[in-house]
């Protein structure tokens, strides 16, 4: 198992601000997950993460949007960039349970945000 | 891209009475996997079942999968108001670390 923790909790925001969000993992993993969770949905896949290379998006989320960093196996920074009311979501990093074979994620508590 | 639907989105029930939760997909699967939320927090694994499996058991939990029909139910026996959360089903595409694609979602209601 992981055990794995965000910064901050939660936070509110103005717009056109920007947040990085923190991931901090007890263990060390080469893949990490970032996800959103907009109010009353569920998770949709932002991009993954793999150290020592850039982050891979997913369809709908760009890098000057969404800026990633993976200096290290233990954790990864998120930043959600120029915000507006839209991205009030919660945001949740994750990593896989062991490498190899099918296995579960582990998630981190996951940040609230609200963008006023 | 979100593949999974869950049925239904919201369940209120009873303590001690049966809670079953279904997930339909489209794609295939290496494995389906349940997961529980609390008050938007973090998600916590249940269980996974895999592509050649039918039927998984773990505690008060039975999941079922059907690959022919791309659906999987998740029972909750003897519910407890402590089993009052979301649960969301996600498919990996194949085995491995790859990312989840999770379904809606059902937001379930277990009452005193």
């Amino acid at each position: 198992s992981a055990v794995i923790s965000q910064k901050p909790s939660r936070d509110i925001c103005q717009r056109g601000t920007s947040l990085t969000i923190q991931c901090q993992v007890d263990s060390q993993v080469t893949m990490m997950f970032w996800y959103r969770q907009q109010p009353g949905q569920s998770l949709t896949l932002i991009a993954t993460a793999n150290q020592g290379s850039e982050a891979t998006y997913e369809s709908g989320f760009v890098i000057d949007k969404f800026p990633i960093s993976r200096p290290n196996l233990t954790f990864s920074t998120l930043t959600v960039s120029n915000m507006s009311p839209e991205d009030s979501s919660i945001y949740l990093c994750s990593v896989p349970g062991t490498s190899g074979g099918p296995n579960e994620q582990f998630f981190g508590p996951g940040t609230r945000l609200t963008v006023l | 891209s979100q593949q999974g639907e869950e049925d239904p989105q919201a369940l209120s029930i009873q303590e001690g009475e049966n809670a079953t939760m279904n997930c339909s997909y489209k794609t295939s699967i290496n494995n389906l996997q349940w997961y529980r939320q609390n008050s938007g927090r973090g998600l916590v694994h249940l269980i996974l079942i895999r592509s050649n499996e039918r039927e998984k058991h773990s505690g008060r939990l039975r999941v079922t999968l059907d690959t022919s029909k791309k659906s999987s139910s998740l029972l909750i026996t003897a519910s407890r108001a402590a089993d009052t959360a979301s649960y969301f089903c996600a498919t990996a595409p194949n085995s491995g670390n790859t990312p989840l694609v999770f379904g809606k979602g059902t937001r379930l209601s277990v009452i005193a």
